[in-house]
């Protein structure tokens, strides 16, 4: 079974640029967490669709940070406009529910110069 | 607010030593309780769950944990680590209301 796919790995922008992260989750997961997780600190949760819709985006930064699934399946987070305080990993991940255990994927890791 | 504390930020142990990691949590409501390790240069994977049933849970690689609902704990034990049990380890609750929330991790390091 494939994993949670993630692109790209790393990425470098300046501050005020913007910049978009893809994922794609297993086959079959109705349920996608974006995440970000700064060094040193635990994944906070950005976002949580369900299928298409959104289930909470309440720790989202909607100035900045946007995320669609339009199909149910893949999602792509944006960030437009980047801040230095961005720099951080961000996580998709997938489960079967909404209270089921999740897997995650390599991550993404944002540098913000 | 729901929260999740892990108390331990980096635990040093030489291995054969014991493992506990602690985790605690807010919430007055049902809860699904999960342990997460992150092994180097590795994305986050699933060491144990509970959902309901008996309270002690084992998990991969030996480990397992015990919910104790009095005390809001869900705390990782391990009775004799190993070199490779060297990793970040986060607990995550999911409430009732579907809401998750993660613990700020703890790193374990073992001294071959």
């Amino acid at each position: 079974e494939a994993g949670v796919a993630q692109s790209p790995r790393y990425k470098i922008i300046e501050k005020r640029q913007s910049v978009a992260f893809w994922c794609n989750p297993i086959s079959g997961h109705a349920t996608l967490y974006w995440y970000q997780q700064i060094l040193g600190q635990g994944p906070k949760l950005l976002i949580q669709f369900q299928n298409n819709g959104v289930v909470d985006d309440s720790q989202l930064p909607k100035d900045r940070f946007s995320a669609e699934r339009l199909k149910g399946v893949d999602s792509t987070l944006k960030i437009q406009p980047a801040k230095l305080e961005d720099s951080a990993v961000y996580l998709c991940a997938s489960s079967a529910g909404t209270s089921s255990e999740q897997y995650f994927g390599p991550g993404t890791r944002l540098t913000v110069t | 607010a729901q929260s999740v504390s892990q108390h331990n930020h980096h635990v040093i142990l030489s291995e054969a030593a014991s493992l506990e990691l602690g985790c605690n949590y807010s919430y007055g409501g049902t809860v699904n309780l999960f342990w997460y390790v992150q092994y180097p240069g590795q994305h986050l994977q699933l060491l144990l769950k509970y959902f309901s049933g008996d309270p002690l849970v084992k998990g991969i690689k030996g480990f397992e944990a015990e919910f104790i609902k009095s005390k809001f704990s869900f705390n990782l034990r391990k009775p004799s680590v190993q070199w490779s049990d060297t990793a970040e380890y986060f607990c995550a609750v999911i409430s009732s209301a579907s809401k998750i929330i993660f613990g700020s991790g703890t790193r374990l390091s073992i001294r071959p």
